[in-house]
């Protein structure tokens, strides 16, 4: 069954440093998505992209973030200047073109920002 | 107010039995609901989805949902040890899913 990827599983920063996290969503989904768990709190809503613009973002969203589909296949969310509160779990999902609402969620990728 | 409210927990419930997670919202303009299932460290994954009033059975899982109420319901039958996790519950609003905190469930053998 396919399966959205993400990579890096762990990434360790240093503060202020730019970060740049990756998804392959599954091949036929249309909708891209980011969100981010912080150790211990829910799981929040960043960003939703389709046809090569963002949808919606959220309030945490601010202009150190972006996200980009460079080719066919990944879609990456940048962190321009890491903060020391950008320490999370950060889930990437897809959603097929029939059911744009049914999120299917990828491993993660753990970032911890020093 | 909470945007989605569910019970914490722990749920303990006793393997074979029934478990109950409850969850009410606050927008009204949701128009599906879904449940995930969260392994600790491990990313949501997708167990039920809801559109309409009503009840939705698959295979162990029957999730109920009330609109007037703002309200859905997840009933886990025969629950297995497996299926201690946490539960969450996600209304969706056009592209964005709003996630509750979860419930966290054991189930003792």
């Amino acid at each position: 069954e396919p399966e959205v990827t993400q990579t890096p599983s762990h990434q360790v920063t240093q503060m202020g440093q730019e970060v740049i996290l990756r998804c392959v969503p599954i091949s036929n989904h249309l909708y891209f998505y980011w969100y981010r768990q912080i150790l211990g709190q829910k799981v929040e809503f960043l960003v939703s992209f389709y046809n090569n613009e963002i949808s919606e973002k959220s309030e945490i969203f601010d202009d150190q973030f972006s996200v980009e589909r460079p080719d066919g296949s990944n879609f990456t969310l940048k962190i321009r200047s890491t903060k020391l509160e950008d320490s999370a779990m950060y889930f990437c999902a897809s959603s097929p073109p029939d059911r744009a609402q049914t999120q299917y969620f990828g491993p993660g990728t753990r970032l911890l920002v020093l | 107010q909470k945007e989605v409210e569910q019970n914490s927990g722990p749920l303990s419930v006793p393997e074979g039995a029934i478990a109950s997670l409850n969850c009410t919202y606050s927008d009204r303009v949701s128009q599906s609901f879904f449940w995930y299932r969260q392994y600790s460290g491990k990313s949501p994954e997708l167990i039920m989805s809801i559109y309409s009033n009503g009840d939705k059975e698959d295979g162990r899982f029957t999730a109920q949902l009330n609109k007037a109420s703002q309200y859905v319901s997840l009933l886990i039958r025969d629950s297995q040890p497996s299926d201690s996790a946490t539960y969450l519950c996600a209304p969706a609003n056009d592209y964005k899913l709003s996630f509750g905190a979860g419930t966290t469930v054991t189930v003792r053998a």
